[in-house]
């Protein structure tokens, strides 16, 4: 069956690190992956796509990498701020797939 | 800000007791998509809706039922509660039900059942 891992332990960084969450994913082969932000008791909110054919996607601080041979999505912040502590999704999608599978998170803890 | 937004925001019932949650999608969203998470999880796929028709469906009971109206709102219906179906529910709305569009989740209703 499909499966997504995210690390579910907390990840703890010092402010102005680069966080990296990772997002594996098995018997799976999406077209999409996606990255939202979740905040305690929040929805979760979209930050970045990538597709299959893209490599590697940018935006302000954040940049995701997509290695559909590892099966493997990489997640960065860089220059981390306390603002940045919550917990991240990651979710891959098929073509035509009707909804989006989410892994269980990655609590991220940016310590100032 | 998504402009998804979901009612009530919490809200307690008894075992065997039946709830209605509504969604109202962002304006010119035609789908809505409901998702079930509970404490420490990642959320799950129940169903989701396109033009007023359920577009698919995820690994859940048919005491799981919703609705779309013609204005593109929603609402998720579960009978016969369970403990277990306690839970924080999202709705999230996209331009249409094509992959790929980035989806836009409300703040969620949080019901506990007791």
């Amino acid at each position: 069956s499909q499966k997504i891992e995210q690390n579910s332990e907390a990840l703890n960084i010092q402010e102005g690190k680069t966080a990296t969450l990772t997002c594996n994913y098995t018997n799976y082969s999406p077209a999409y992956l996606q990255w939202y932000r979740q905040d305690p008791g929040r929805g979760p909110v979209f930050l970045l796509l990538i597709r299959e054919n893209e490599k590697e996607k940018r935006k302000e601080r954040l940049k995701v990498t997509f290695d559909t041979t590892l099966k493997q999505s990489l997640f960065h912040i860089t220059a981390s701020q306390p603002a940045d502590s919550a917990t991240y999704l990651c979710a891959p999608l098929g073509t035509g797939r009707r909804a989006l599978t989410f892994g269980s998170g990655t609590r991220l803890q940016v310590q100032p | 800000e998504t402009g998804v937004t979901q009612s009530p925001t919490h809200l307690i019932k008894t075992r065997g007791q039946q709830v209605t949650l509504r969604c109202s999608s962002q304006s010119g969203h035609n789908t809505v998509s409901w998702y079930q998470q509970a404490l420490g999880q990642g959320p799950q796929f129940i169903f989701q809706y396109y033009r007023e028709e359920e577009n698919g469906r995820g690994n859940f009971p048919p005491r799981f039922s919703g609705l779309q109206f013609p204005n593109y709102s929603s609402e998720l219906n579960v009978n016969a509660l369970e403990l277990d179906d306690s839970a924080l529910y999202l709705c999230a709305s996209s331009p249409d039900r094509s992959s790929g569009n980035t989806i836009y989740f409300g703040e969620g209703s949080w019901l506990t059942v007791v």
